[in-house]
């Protein structure tokens, strides 16, 4: 069956860090593949995503590679802020069908100034 | 993005009783579906609500404990019956419409059961 792992948490990081939550998934076929932020206290918010290989997810200075060869999608960002400290899910869905979503058990990120 | 919308926010219930949520998108959505976050877990899908038709359940969600209802493309409900401490956890709707396989969620209902 289709599963997401991820790294297991929390990353802590000082302001200004690098940023990498590793993400790799099992699944049939071709997956779309998505990263999802929970910011305290908050529901989920789509953060980036890619729907076929080697496409590249960017969003808030956070990006992720669709790497079909190492069956990955690394979560990445060059200078985290402290507003980032946010549990970040990775997940993938199928891309016909019913859009049923697999999540990851998530990363805690706690950035300190 | 629709807009979505749960009602409550959170809640604290006693044991025994059932709790009735509600997830409200501001524009048409083909496909809804209930999700739970356990304390410190990831999310885990309970069911597709279907409209006009029965939910669709995931394996070891049934229908006797978790009541979903559908009545328009806009509204949903699910209920939590007959609960007990294990229950407690985040439940969130989410939304997808066709052709696209992005999801978006709504802000949560946090429930206690004591």
């Amino acid at each position: 069956g289709n599963s997401v792992t991820q790294m297991e948490g929390p990353v802590t990081l000082s302001e200004e860090a690098f940023l990498t939550i590793n993400c790799t998934y099992t699944a049939t076929g071709y997956p779309s593949l998505f990263w999802y932020v929970q910011y305290p206290g908050e529901g989920l918010q789509l953060l980036l995503k890619a729907t076929k290989a080697d496409d590249k997810g960017s969003n808030k200075g956070f990006e992720a590679t669709y790497r079909k060869e190492t069956t990955s999608f690394h979560l990445e960002k060059g200078s985290v802020q402290v507003s980032d400290s946010a549990v970040y899910f990775c997940a993938l869905t199928r891309n016909t069908g019913f859009q049923k979503l697999v999540f990851g058990t998530g990363t805690r990120l706690l950035v300190s100034p | 993005s629709a807009v979505i919308s749960q009602k409550p926010s959170r809640d604290i219930c006693q044991r025994g009783t059932s709790l009735t949520i509600q997830c409200q998108v501001d524009s048409q959505v083909t496909m809804m579906f209930w999700y739970r976050q356990q304390p410190g877990q990831s999310l885990t899908l309970i069911a597709t609500a279907n409209q006009g038709s029965e939910a669709t359940y995931e394996s070891g969600f049934v229908i006797d404990k978790f009541p979903i209802s559908r009545p328009n493309l806009t509204f949903s409900t699910l209920t939590v019956s007959n609960m007990s401490p294990e229950d407690s956890s985040i439940y969130l709707c989410s939304v997808a419409s066709a052709g696209f396989n992005e999801q978006f969620f709504g802000p949560g209902t946090r429930l206690t059961v004591l």
